[in-house]
């Protein structure tokens, strides 16, 4: 199993929709979560974190975080075309585990 | 406009080659990091420091050594370019705990080995 896992995609919706990326984890001791957004040929950059249960909003941009249920999502709200990219889930056990990323295409 | 800076965009290399790859930061980060991601495969760490002169192994230092003469550079040195090593390269820093994992990546070197 995976450390990490993250459907791969590509996940298709239309502009205005809300998006929904998942991404579940192995170790149950992992303290921080974090979703970096990378666009194609370009380099990650981090666009949230969570670290407790519940969820974390930032905008149009909200983390969701059940330890229990080793799970943690990234909802888009009225998805742009610009959202277009790969979201990375990344978790810290030790160390920081990236996951594959999905693809999320929105289209007009 | 805080950044990391790799060196080289693009770089080719022939097999058996020794290949540097630069990276350097300009936030006075303690933390420093060198991942390679390949399609299907995602981020792969190979070396990290958290501080000047010291450097720990990730998960596939195989092949590749590092340097860290300086808090603000750090190099991934590759000591004999294999065609396995054609990859992506990102460099990454970080301020230390507790934050440490809150990366920012450089724009990355893709390397081919021929």
């Amino acid at each position: 199993q995976k450390e990490v896992e993250q459907n791969s995609g590509p996940l298709s919706v239309p502009e205005g929709a809300i998006a929904s990326l998942n991404c579940t984890y192995s170790d149950r001791g992992s303290q921080s979560f974090f979703w970096y957004r990378q666009y194609s040929g370009k380099s990650p950059e981090l666009i949230m974190f969570i670290y407790s249960n519940g969820d974390k909003e930032d905008g149009r941009f909200t983390a969701q975080l059940n330890k229990a249920s080793q799970y943690v999502s990234l909802l888009i709200r009225d998805s742009q075309p610009s959202d277009s990219a790969t979201y990375l889930c990344a978790i810290n056990t030790d160390k920081l585990i990236f996951g594959t990323g999905t693809r999320l295409q929105v289209f007009p | 406009d805080v950044k990391v800076t790799q060196s080289s965009r693009y770089l080719v290399k022939r097999t058996g080659e020794k290949v540097f790859l630069e990276c350097v930061q300009d936030m006075d980060h303690e933390n420093m990091f060198w991942y390679r991601q390949d399609p299907g495969l995602g981020l792969r760490l190979i070396y990290f420091s958290y501080d000047v002169k010291m450097k720990e192994k990730g998960d596939i230092p195989e092949g590749y050594s590092v340097s860290r003469e300086k808090k603000e550079r750090f190099s991934l040195i590759l000591e004999s370019a294999s065609t396995n090593q054609t990859s992506m390269y990102l460099c990454a820093s970080s301020l230390a705990s507790p934050t440490n994992e809150k990366l920012l990546f450089g724009s990355g070197t893709q390397l081919s080995v021929l």
